[in-house]
């Protein structure tokens, strides 16, 4: 099993859909969870970070993190052709810097498109 | 502007030719890697730099090698060992005391011909 599982899609969604993209994860140590945007041919940027378990909404955007089931989400509401990107989980164990153990894996990416 | 800039953009390069991919940053952030970006691959690591003159080896270092002579640069060579060098590059920062927000550049795209 992989540590880091992520559909690649591709997804396609109307404009002003709702949107779901998923992560689930093996390793228990992972505290630290981010989502990246990557737009065709540019490098990724971060979208959200999150710690541990719960939630965290920034406008449209909203993670979300269950430790125990070891899933991680993103929700996009109200979606726009902007949205329209490859979308990367990732997360990493510790927050301390040297650690063995401070790496970021990533997932695979899944591939968005908004239509108009 | 803060920012890190990757160098060059595009590259073409015949079999068993060495190659450097440039990455400079002006974002005062002490620790730089390099990640390969392969279809249907995800991001993987090839080496990172913590701090001037020390790197380690990530996850694929194979046919590939790095220096870290200042704190903004971090060159990264694909060797004539590395047996599928095509691929696009990305190269990243972040704070020392960060527990993952990376900040990328714009990437390298390297075609061996």
């Amino acid at each position: 099993q992989k540590e880091v599982e992520q559909d690649p899609g591709p997804l396609s969604v109307p404009e002003g859909a709702i949107v779901s993209l998923n992560c689930t994860y093996s390793n228990s140590a992972f505290q630290y969870f981010m989502w990246y945007r990557q737009y065709s041919r540019k490098g990724p940027e971060l979208l959200m970070y999150t710690y541990s378990s719960g939630n965290k909404e920034d406008g449209r955007f909203t993670a979300q993190v269950d430790k125990s089931s070891k899933y991680i989400s993103l929700f996009i509401r109200d979606s726009q052709p902007s949205d329209s990107a490859t979308y990367l989980c990732a997360m990493s164990a510790s927050g301390k810097w040297g650690g063995s153990n401070y790496k970021l894996t990533f997932g695979k990416g899944t591939l968005l498109t908004v239509n108009p | 502007d803060g920012g890190i800039t990757q160098s060059p953009k595009y590259l073409f390069r015949k079999e068993g030719q060495n190659v450097t991919l440039s990455c400079e940053q002006n974002l005062n952030h002490d620790a730089m890697y390099w990640y390969r970006q392969d279809p249907g691959q995800g991001l993987r690591l090839i080496y990172y730099s913590q701090i001037v003159n020390d790197f380690q080896k990530g996850d694929i270092a194979e046919g590939y090698s790095v220096s870290r002579e200042k704190k903004e640069s971090f060159p990264l060579t694909v060797t004539s060992a590395q047996k599928n060098p095509t691929a696009f590059y990305l190269c990243a920062t972040s704070l020392a005391t960060n527990t993952g927000e990376l900040f990328f550049g714009e990437g390298s795209r390297l075609t061996v011909l």
